[in-house]
């Protein structure tokens, strides 16, 4: 079965560090791009951050460069989101996708929530 | 980066047909033909319905069709069913190399 399973989520506090994991199955991870989205409480979808398959290109949406790393382990099928000096604005659940098709998450994972809070 | 627009809400009966519109700019919609869109039912993952403007993952019911003027993208639902009763959010690649959202569209089956 092809899936994608992330986790890491938890409370930070303001100004802290969390790293969020995904785990690929099913298919070959090596293969794709890959993205980090998230949906704050009550919000819509933001896209934050895409990989290419060998690490060459990354992007970010401007409210998160300097902050979050996106990066990759190809040998085990896991793509990762280094978030640094988070702020409640940054407080919502976070998905990790496949872009199977062009420029598109065909293969959505559950979801892991971050909560910055003192 | 600013959100693509769409209507924050959109109904019809069964049985009827429904557009969603989705409005960018010539940086994203309107250049390039990589818009999306996703079903989402609340505390659920998204869903991906529509790639490339028009194309239609494998499993997804040709009820569902996509295509795009200019800047404005539109997500067509006929025969509407019960069980679309969900938000829907387009996307869009941009001249950034980045990916934005829609607002997201809540549909309501009558």
């Amino acid at each position: 079965e092809v899936q994608v399973v992330e986790s890491g989520g938890g409370l930070v506090q303001p100004g802290g560090s969390l790293r969020l994991s995904c785990a690929a199955s099913g298919f070959t991870f090596s293969r794709h791009w890959m993205r980090w989205v998230r949906q704050a409480p009550g919000k819509g979808l933001e896209w934050v951050a895409n990989i290419n398959p060998n690490e060459s290109e990354k992007y970010y949406v401007d409210s998160v460069k300097g902050r979050f790393t996106i990066s990759r382990d190809n040998a085990k099928n896991s793509l990762f989101l280094q978030m640094n000096s988070v702020r409640a604005e940054d407080t919502a659940v976070y998905f990790c996708a496949r872009d199977g098709v062009p420029a598109a998450g065909d293969v959505w994972g559950q979801g892991t929530t971050v909560t910055v809070s003192s | 980066q600013s959100a693509l627009t769409q209507p924050a809400s959109v109904s019809g009966s069964p049985g009827q047909s429904i557009t969603i519109s989705c409005t960018g700019t010539s940086s994203d919609v309107g250049g390039y033909n990589y818009v999306s869109w996703y079903q989402q039912y609340p505390g659920k993952a998204p869903k991906l319905m529509i790639y490339e403007v028009s194309s239609r993952p494998s499993g997804v019911s040709n009820r569902f069709s996509g295509s795009k003027s200019g800047n404005t993208a539109s997500l067509t639902i006929s025969g509407l069913q019960a069980e679309d009763e969900a938000d829907y959010y387009c996307s869009s690649y941009t001249t950034s190399s980045t990916h934005v959202f829609g607002g997201g569209t809540k549909l309501t089956v009558l």
